[in-house]
């Protein structure tokens, strides 16, 4: 079965910190791998995607891909309130061309 | 544009019924996703539209769940004879294409009592 593992949390870090959310995934063949914020009682919305390895930086956020580790991970530089929500790793399953996705990581920004 | 559109937000209906769910997609996406989640888990697929393509139904739980797009738009996922582990949220989502982005629209609420 094609996994996407993410740490459920929470995971608490203080406002203006940096924030580091982990996903790991299981098919070799993944080639696109996104992020998703879901605040509590809504809908996912598209943080950033990734499909390279290395890094890519879109304002405060940051993703890195390591196709070699089958690692993804978001940054979330001077964290705020704000995005306390659950984050969603995804990735494509490589020839079945559905998303998989974890089943997300709490992030609390503390004042 | 637009985004994706669902109805009804909410439905509270009783065991045994039968319920339809509608998902309006974002003009031109030709993919079209169904999810379920359930309280304070992740996201479950359901199945997935391509085009003209035939539907990918491999996640869908079991025979009372079906779903169709008509015209290539507007899809509707009906569930049968409802049971109380029916009720979750059921998001639709669409994207450009396969392994593209997808969108989400808001969801509905389903309360099978």
């Amino acid at each position: 079965q094609k996994e996407v593992e993410q740490n459920s949390g929470p995971l608490s870090v203080p406002e203006g910190a940096i924030a580091s959310l982990n996903c790991t995934y299981s098919d070799r063949g993944s080639q696109s791998f996104f992020w998703y914020r879901q605040y509590s009682g809504k809908s996912p919305e598209l943080i950033m995607f990734i499909y390279s390895n290395g890094d890519k930086e879109d304002g405060r956020f940051t993703a890195q891909l390591n196709k070699a580790s089958q690692y993804v991970s978001l940054l979330i530089r001077d964290s705020q309130p704000s995005d306390s929500a659950t984050y969603l790793c995804a990735a494509d399953t490589g020839t079945a061309s559905k998303l998989t996705f974890g089943t997300g990581t709490r992030l609390q920004v503390t004042l | 544009g637009a985004g994706v559109s669902q109805s009804p937000s909410n439905k509270v209906t009783e065991k045994g019924k039968d319920v339809e769910l509608r998902c309006d997609p974002i003009s031109g996406h030709t993919a079209l996703y169904w999810y379920r989640q359930s309280l304070g888990q992740g996201l479950e697929f359901l199945i997935y539209f391509q085009g003209n393509s035939a539907p990918d139904k491999s996640g869908l739980p079991s025979d009372r769940f079906s779903a169709e797009r008509t015209g290539g738009s507007v899809s509707t996922l009906t569930i049968q004879r409802t049971q109380q582990e029916d009720s979750a949220v059921y998001l639709c989502a669409s994207s450009t294409g396969s392994g593209e982005t997808q969108y989400f629209g808001p969801g509905t609420r389903l309360l099978v009592l």
